[in-house]
């Protein structure tokens, strides 16, 4: 069975640009998260799909947005790069309420 | 949201047990416990889960007094590859509210 699965693995982008993210949960999770790592501020939560609908939000900008498409797949998409937006995605899935949840080998994203 | 608190670090020789301790004193009754292995740039995985007593599989054993204020998670005969940053989660089984890492514990095994 696939793991969860993140496109695309590094990206770099300039000051000011946008980005898309995508994930892939596993074969029949219908939760998908996304979380923001960096080394001052570690695992931080970006906000949670779960058949479509948005459930829960962390405390990001509106820059940060996300959707979820009727197969589960989720992109993450960040407008107006900043340096500090330079971080891991990583994305997460689960079969539903307080059911495992699995990682994804996340996104490098590279703001220059 | 239960907060947790863990060791910021430890060391450890290769082929000792290592038991990881982490307190969450408000824990709440529909709130499970969660570990997380991380590596370098890679995603948390899953290593065990619980809600009291005790739960063990292949890889870990996780320890939960009754009043569940904290919880240990020990990892038996360590080897160079078990060394990463260690988190404990407390999360509900309802599911309202997302999983919240904290710092986690940094283990270092020593050969």
């Amino acid at each position: 069975k696939a793991g969860v699965t993140q496109t695309p693995r590094y990206l770099i982008k300039t000051r000011g640009q946008q980005v898309t993210l995508s994930c892939s949960p596993i074969s029949g999770h219908r939760s998908v998260s996304w979380y923001q790592q960096t080394p001052g501020q570690g695992l931080q939560f970006l906000f949670e799909y779960f058949s479509e609908t948005q459930r829960n939000k962390g405390n990001f900008p509106g820059r940060f947005s996300g959707r979820q498409f009727s197969n589960s797949r989720s992109e993450m998409n960040v407008s107006t790069l900043e340096l500090g937006d330079s971080a891991l995605y990583l994305c997460a899935s689960s079969l539903g309420a307080g059911e495992k949840t699995f990682f994804g080998q996340g996104t490098r994203l590279t703001v220059v | 949201l239960a907060k947790t608190t863990q060791p910021i670090s430890m060391d450890s020789y290769e082929g000792q047990e290592v038991n990881i301790t982490c307190s969450h004193n408000n824990i709440a009754t529909n709130d499970y416990i969660t570990w997380y292995q991380q590596f370098p740039s890679q995603g948390p995985r899953f290593i065990i889960q619980g809600y009291k007593t005790k739960v063990t599989n292949e890889v870990a054993s996780l320890f939960i007094p009754a009043d569940r204020k904290s919880s240990t998670l020990s990892l038996p005969r360590v080897s160079l590859s078990d060394t990463a940053v260690y988190y404990c989660l407390v999360g509900d089984v309802v599911g309202n509210t997302p999983l919240v890492f904290g710092k986690g514990t940094r283990l270092s095994v020593i050969a």
